[in-house]
């Protein structure tokens, strides 16, 4: 199957800064992207969907201003975590799919650590 | 709104016997996709297999199959033969067939593999 890349793999940073985490498409054009969060022992929680070279789409209750989401490119889509506090400590899946039909591949995850 | 419920919290299987993971869903439309994931203590999402609601063939990856009920929206999954890799979370989902929409996951079943 396709390759989805996370990075970083884990990152932990202190209290009031902000937290970049990529999410690449390593060998297929990624038309939309997903990021999801997951708390432990709970499943995937949906955060945005966002299509190349559009805004994102946020799930309700998701505050689009401190998750931010660029689509740049059809191969790479960024999460920043704004002014990160603890509560924002959770593992961040990206998934990717080429076109509305096709399977959606799962990155391997990003472990994040506010201090 | 589509729903998945996943009612077993947990489930347990000896090694070489067969168990079957419950999953029901909710939906109006017609045409969508369900879906097994696998996600191991790495918590990479493993695809484990696909079913077209509009196949009424069950699908069936090697030691994998699933039973699709589509009138009653059930689609449980049947490992066999269990391995002490099956030992993971596993997730059911659904999503619409066409357009850039989301996976939407049920909660989940932790399955134990018993040597």
């Amino acid at each position: 199957g396709a390759v989805v890349s996370q990075h970083p793999s884990w990152v932990i940073c202190k209290s009031g800064t902000s937290v970049k985490i990529e999410c690449r498409s390593l060998d297929f054009q990624a038309t939309t992207m997903f990021w999801y969060r997951q708390f432990p022992k709970q499943s995937l929680m949906l955060m945005a969907t966002s299509n190349e070279g559009s805004k994102a789409t946020y799930e309700q209750g998701v505050e689009k201003d401190k998750f931010l989401i660029n689509h740049a490119s059809l191969t790479l889509s960024t999460l920043t975590v704004t002014s990160a506090h603890p509560e924002d400590s959770s593992f961040y899946i990206c998934s990717a799919r080429e076109g509305g039909y096709n399977e959606q591949f799962f990155g391997p995850g990003t472990r994040l650590t506010v201090l | 709104a589509q729903t998945v419920t996943q009612s077993q919290p947990e489930m347990s299987v000896q090694e070489a016997e067969t168990v079957t993971l419950s999953c029901t869903y909710d939906t109006s439309e017609s045409d969508y996709y369900l879906f097994w994931y696998k996600q191991p203590p790495s918590r990479q999402m493993i695809l484990v297999i696909r079913q077209e609601a509009y196949k009424q063939q069950n699908a069936t990856e090697n030691r994998f199959s699933v039973n699709f009920q589509k009138a009653a929206k059930s689609f449980s999954l049947k490992i066999s033969d269990s391995q002490l890799g099956d030992a993971a979370m596993y997730f059911c989902a659904y999503r619409i067939y066409s357009g850039n929409t989301p996976l939407v996951f049920g909660k989940g079943t932790r399955l134990s593999v018993i040597a």
